[in-house]
């Protein structure tokens, strides 16, 4: 049973089509994220839900839109892609919401993103 | 300029050598995270240190986090090939959590 799971695994589209990835947890926990880590390995925070409420909300682009139809899911929307949107986007999820110090983080497998 | 900077960015070594892998910060941490991510998974948590000077281990890798809570090391001993991968810190701030750049580990047989 996977813990985070995120579909698709791999997309390949052209610039300025519209995609969505979704994520779901089994594991019941509060809170979920969507990091994108980039060409260079480096995982910067983008969304943030606890319980279906947005809490981190980084200085991304309005194409991108997060939705959590319930505290299991949270899918992310990509409106008018561009080339610097490739990139590999990892979901996760922890027990404790982002104000615990906590914060120990189970990750999805991520969804490899090419714009071409 | 990274709030978490970790070094060295790349380490190719032979199975059996040692290494320390470092990630430093300018700012405080309550706790700091270690993850190893492996190629076409997401970064899976190795150890969490709280306490300011705290050491953990977990087999071959020994954690420290600085006695400040700025900073905090990896030190795999007689590494080996199923160490390969790239390693993460992490700090709480600011309600988020921030990642360094990462080391990519390359163990040779």
């Amino acid at each position: 049973d996977t813990a985070v799971s995120q579909t698709p695994k791999y997309l390949v589209t052209q610039m300025g089509n519209d995609k969505s990835i979704k994520c779901e947890q089994n594991l019941g926990h509060d809170t979920m994220y969507w990091y994108k880590q980039d060409s260079k390995k480096f995982l910067k925070i983008m969304f943030s839900y606890n319980n279906k409420e947005l809490i981190i909300n980084e200085t991304v682009p309005n194409r991108f839109s997060p939705k959590s139809p319930d505290k299991a899911h949270l899918n992310l929307h990509i409106n008018s892609l561009e080339l610097g949107d490739s990139a590999v986007y990892f979901c996760a999820s922890s027990q404790d919401s982002v104000h615990s110090g906590a914060n120990v983080l189970t990750f999805g497998a991520g969804s490899r993103l090419t714009v071409l | 300029t990274q709030l978490l900077e970790q070094s060295p960015q790349f380490l190719s070594i032979q199975e059996g050598e040692n290494l320390t892998v470092y990630c430093n910060s300018s700012s405080v941490f309550s706790s700091l995270q270690w993850y190893r991510q492996e190629p076409g998974e997401g970064p899976v948590l190795l150890v969490t240190v709280v306490t300011g000077g705290e050491v953990k281990k977990l087999k071959r890798l020994t954690f420290q986090f600085g006695d400040a809570r700025k900073d905090s090391s990896l030190h795999i001993t007689a590494a080996q090939t199923g160490d390969t991968g790239l390693y993460l810190c992490a700090g709480a701030k600011g309600g988020k959590l921030i990642f360094g750049q990462g080391t990519e580990l390359s163990v040779k047989p």
